[in-house]
């Protein structure tokens, strides 16, 4: 099977930027999903695809890869982006659904 | 708006049953595959198994031999059942829809778990 690396925390100041990153072998097969989980809440997607935002997403929140890294980047980042972040692809195999630990973002 | 409602035991002892069931609401429910994710105390997303209206699973093979997962597409609903649960089984449960795609070139799938239930506690003494 295949596995996910998310660094476990990073922090912010407001009104910068910040870039989450999700390393695995199987991101040079698949997109990484994004999600974003505040406490107490069920995951919400963010970003999918190449970089797609659900509706609703702000656009400060935007997708990229390069090679077996997939980042996840808020530009101009709010107290209310504070939240564990986690992204997730499909294993090498293409059967399993597999995630990274999360990352825990501070906006401080 | 596609909306995913669950319900389920939240109490159990050790070597019981888990039963969970996933409604879905207000949207398509053939043509995506439906999943079942965990998120233990304090811990990350893991994902248990998912399946597609006509009965077609894939499960996590570190739960495979205690895991079912089934479908009524009648009623839009979908199960999950976890068998001889230990307190390690303690966490909350969310159903979701899983979205599938691609995009090119070069050809890359992506999927992504678009809809969430509200997730249930279960805790296993």
């Amino acid at each position: 099977s295949s596995e996910l690396t998310q660094d476990p925390a990073v922090s912010v100041a407001p009104g910068q930027t910040v870039r989450i990153t999700c390393q695995g072998d199987s991101l040079t097969s698949y997109h990484a999903t994004w999600y974003q989980q505040k406490k107490g809440q069920a995951p919400l997607l963010v970003i999918y695809g190449k970089n797609n935002r659900p509706s609703g997403i702000p656009p400060r929140f935007s997708g990229s890869r390069s090679g077996n890294t997939a980042s996840l980047t808020i530009t101009g980042a709010q107290a209310e982006d504070e939240a564990d972040y986690y992204c997730n692809s499909r294993d090498s195999s293409g059967d399993q659904l597999i995630f990274g630990g999360g990352t825990k973002l501070t906006v401080l | 708006q596609v909306q995913l409602q669950q319900w389920g035991a939240g109490l159990l002892k050790s070597a019981e049953t888990l039963s969970l069931t996933c409604a879905v609401y207000g949207g398509t429910f053939g043509g995506y595959y439906w999943a079942w994710i965990r998120q233990a105390p304090g811990k990350g997303l893991e994902w248990l198994g998912e399946i597609n209206h006509s009965g077609t699973t894939y499960f996590n093979p570190s739960l495979k031999s205690r895991v079912i997962i089934s479908v009524d597409a009648s009623k839009a609903q979908f199960s999950l059942k976890l068998n001889s649960v230990t307190v390690a089984d303690t966490a909350v449960y969310y159903c979701a829809r899983l979205l599938l795609g691609a995009t090119t070139p070069p050809l890359f799938h992506y999927f992504a778990l678009d809809v969430w239930g509200q997730g249930t506690t279960v805790t296993i003494s």
